[in-house]
């Protein structure tokens, strides 16, 4: 199947400081890249969905100031959690969908890791 | 979007099938089914997708009856390395907003 690549998989920052995610479709054209948080033992929440060269559509409850997404590129998609404070820790995932000819039409990254002091 | 409901956890033993149903009572008819597996801190991994009756994989069958308001997944000759959480999903032909319930954590044991 297709692959998108995540990274970084973990990082650990200051509260205060902003921390960037990146999210590549390595083999096809990501039209539509979707952003998820999870929490320990819950289950993936939707953060926000991006298409290629639009604003980000953000779920209700989601601060778009907080939380920057840019999708510029069929390829890459970015979330930016900006003045990251511990609650915000959390387990951060991707998934992009395009035109794919398999079965299989939406791929996820492997996540990111993020934890704020 | 339908949403889905699924048992909260489920326990099996290596080697047996294990099968997973999952109801999707307000599935309309463009709708599709797809099972995700999970593992610990990692991304979900799809298993398989169908629409209706049987579609079979190399890892998994999926089971749609006609009215399409439940779903069951077939695992056979399960192993210890399939101790996961599975999620059943309606996705929609047109996006992917998905809504992700619990899942089913699935704990075999040897």
């Amino acid at each position: 199947g297709a692959v998108v690549s995540q990274h970084p998989s973990r990082v650990i920052c200051k509260s205060g400081t902003s921390v960037k995610i990146e999210c590549r479709s390595l083999d096809f054209q990501a039209t539509t890249m979707f952003w998820y948080r999870q929490f320990p033992k819950q289950s993936l929440m939707l953060m926000a969905t991006s298409n290629e060269g639009s604003k980000a559509t953000y779920e209700q409850g989601v601060e778009k100031d907080k939380f920057l997404i840019n999708h510029a590129s069929l390829t890459l998609s970015t979330l930016t959690v900006t003045s990251a404070h511990p609650e915000d820790s959390s387990f951060y995932i991707c998934s992009a969908t395009g035109i794919l000819s398999t079965n299989e039409k939406l791929f996820f990254g492997s996540g990111t890791q993020l934890s704020v002091l | 979007l339908a949403k889905t409901t699924q048992p909260i956890s489920m326990d099996s033993y290596e080697g047996q099938e294990v099968n997973i149903t999952c109801s999707h009572n307000n599935i309309a008819t463009n709708d599709y089914i797809t099972w995700y597996q999970q593992f610990p801190s990692q991304g979900p991994r799809f298993i398989i997708q169908g629409y209706k009756t049987k579609v079979t994989n190399e890892v998994a069958s999926l089971f749609i009856p006609a009215d399409r308001k439940s779903s069951t997944l077939s695992l056979p000759r399960v192993s210890l390395s399939d101790t996961a959480v599975y999620y059943c999903l309606v996705v929609k032909d047109s996006n992917y907003q998905l809504i992700w319930g619990a899942g089913t954590k699935l704990i075999i044991k040897p």
